[in-house]
């Protein structure tokens, strides 16, 4: 079956350090999203992308970067975390773009940053 | 005022209750979508729907596009059922979510 996934699931790490968050789907779909979930917040997105090499920044993109260098994965890197970006963190793929497609889910990353 | 509202926030239902859940919304949109989480786990798609109304086994959805509005409900609910519901809205480049209902169904 096909299924995205994202690793890892739990992460500690420490302010100013680098963290990569990995998203890998078998959907073969076009559209892959990266949101965090905060509470008393939506899920807010942070970056987004239509196809290979073409990435799009969302409304919460500061401090956050992406690479879409395959169909199947987009990489989420903080270039250097900050206590801020303490989330769990969810990949998602659709085949329509934005909202015009039904929405495919990871499990999630918590991510906290000490 | 956020773009995309639901009530009730919290719902504690007993098992075998019919449950709605509804969103308004105030901007222009492709799609709505209904999505449930469980506590700890991933966020999975029940319903994409663009016009009128959608079932799926205990679960339907209903949209108002006139009124801005979508309900969904549960019938014969079941503590299985007890999760997070979010609605959201696709529209031009962007998809926005509600902040979610908890519902809590008790045996």
């Amino acid at each position: 079956d096909a299924e995205i996934t994202q690793s890892p699931r739990h992460k500690i790490t420490e302010t100013g350090r680098q963290v990569t968050l990995a998203c890998h789907q078998t959907w073969n779909h076009n559209n892959m999203f990266w949101y965090r979930q905060d509470l008393g917040h939506g899920l807010r997105l942070i970056h987004y992308s239509y196809g290979v090499q073409d990435t799009n920044k969302g409304e919460v993109s500061d401090g956050y970067s992406v690479s879409r260098s395959n169909t199947e994965d987009l990489p989420l890197t903080l270039e250097s975390a900050a206590s801020s970006q303490t989330s769990v963190y969810f990949c998602a793929s659709s085949v329509g773009q934005s909202g015009t497609g039904e929405l495919f889910f990871g499990e999630g990353s918590r991510l906290t940053v000490l | 005022k956020n773009e995309v509202e639901q009530s009730p926030q919290n719902l504690t239902a007993q098992e075998g209750e019919f449950i709605t859940i509804n969103c308004s919304y105030s901007v222009g949109i492709s799609a709505l979508h209904w999505l449930q989480q469980h506590p700890g786990g991933g966020i999975v798609s029940l319903f994409m729907l663009s016009s009128g109304k959608k079932k799926h086994g205990r679960l339907i959805a209903t949209i108002n596009i006139q009124e801005k509005h979508s309900s969904l409900h549960i019938t014969a609910s079941h503590p299985r059922d007890s999760a997070v519901y979010i609605c959201a809205v696709g529209g031009y480049q962007k998809v926005t979510f509600g902040t979610g209902t908890k519902l809590q169904v008790i045996p």
